[in-house]
């Protein structure tokens, strides 16, 4: 069954970094673009990033972009999404999310958590 | 960046009623808008995409409507399945931006 598999959540320090990865068994990540998505506590969807499926191109939203970067592992096994200089406004659930075309999600991680905080 | 608003933020319905929710976008977005169930403690489901495309799964009492910048959601006959809380996303361009939600709840 295919299915994105979020890890590296956790409690991290305002100023810090983490480093969030995503695992796609079963799925070729090379064939899709990808999403990530964060949920605040309590709050609605805010759409985070986007990696084009040849890796070529990223796209951010203007409350990370400068400060989180989106890689692929060579074997395009893995995506990942690397969080710097992290502020308390990023503590969220972030979901990776696979674009089925046309920018439309079809496919959800279960989320990893990430808390930001003293 | 692209704002979306959705309306309203809340509902309240019963098994059976017809509902509509709507989704502006602050500027025209053609058809790249999609819908979103999202149930407590659950990742989000596309309901539908490119505006009114159902997704495969989704039963037909979901449908979605619209182009430029005002759409909506309307489900035929709720079911208490449908009791959620639903997003609009413009696909339009990036970054890609989602309404702030419609929390749909029984009346």
């Amino acid at each position: 069954q295919v299915q994105l598999v979020e890890s590296g959540g956790g409690l991290v320090q305002p100023g810090r970094s983490l480093r969030l990865s995503c695992a796609a068994p079963g799925l070729t990540v090379s064939t899709y673009d990808i999403h990530w998505v964060r949920q605040a506590p309590g709050k609605g969807l805010e759409w985070v990033a986007l990696m084009s499926s040849d890796g070529r191109r990223s796209y951010y939203a203007g409350s990370v972009r400068g400060r989180f970067v989106l890689s692929r592992d060579n074997h395009w096994t893995r995506l990942y999404l690397q969080m710097n200089s992290l502020r308390p406004e990023d503590t969220a659930l972030y979901y990776c999310a696979r674009d089925r075309g046309g920018g439309f999600i079809d496919l959800w991680g279960q989320g990893t958590l990430v808390t930001v905080s003293s | 960046d692209i704002q979306m608003t959705q309306s309203p933020s809340s509902l309240s319905a019963s098994v059976g009623d017809r509902v509509t929710i709507t989704c502006r976008a602050s500027q025209t977005i053609t058809n790249y808008l999609d819908w979103y169930q999202q149930k407590p403690g659950k990742a989000p489901n596309l309901l539908i995409y490119a505006a009114s495309s159902l997704q495969s799964g989704v039963p037909s009492r979901f449908s979605g409507s619209g182009s430029g910048t005002d759409f909506t959601l309307t489900i035929s006959s709720l079911q208490p399945e449908d009791f959620a809380t639903y997003y609009c996303q413009q696909s339009y361009n990036t970054p890609y931006t989602f309404g702030q939600g419609t929390k749909l709840e029984i009346k």
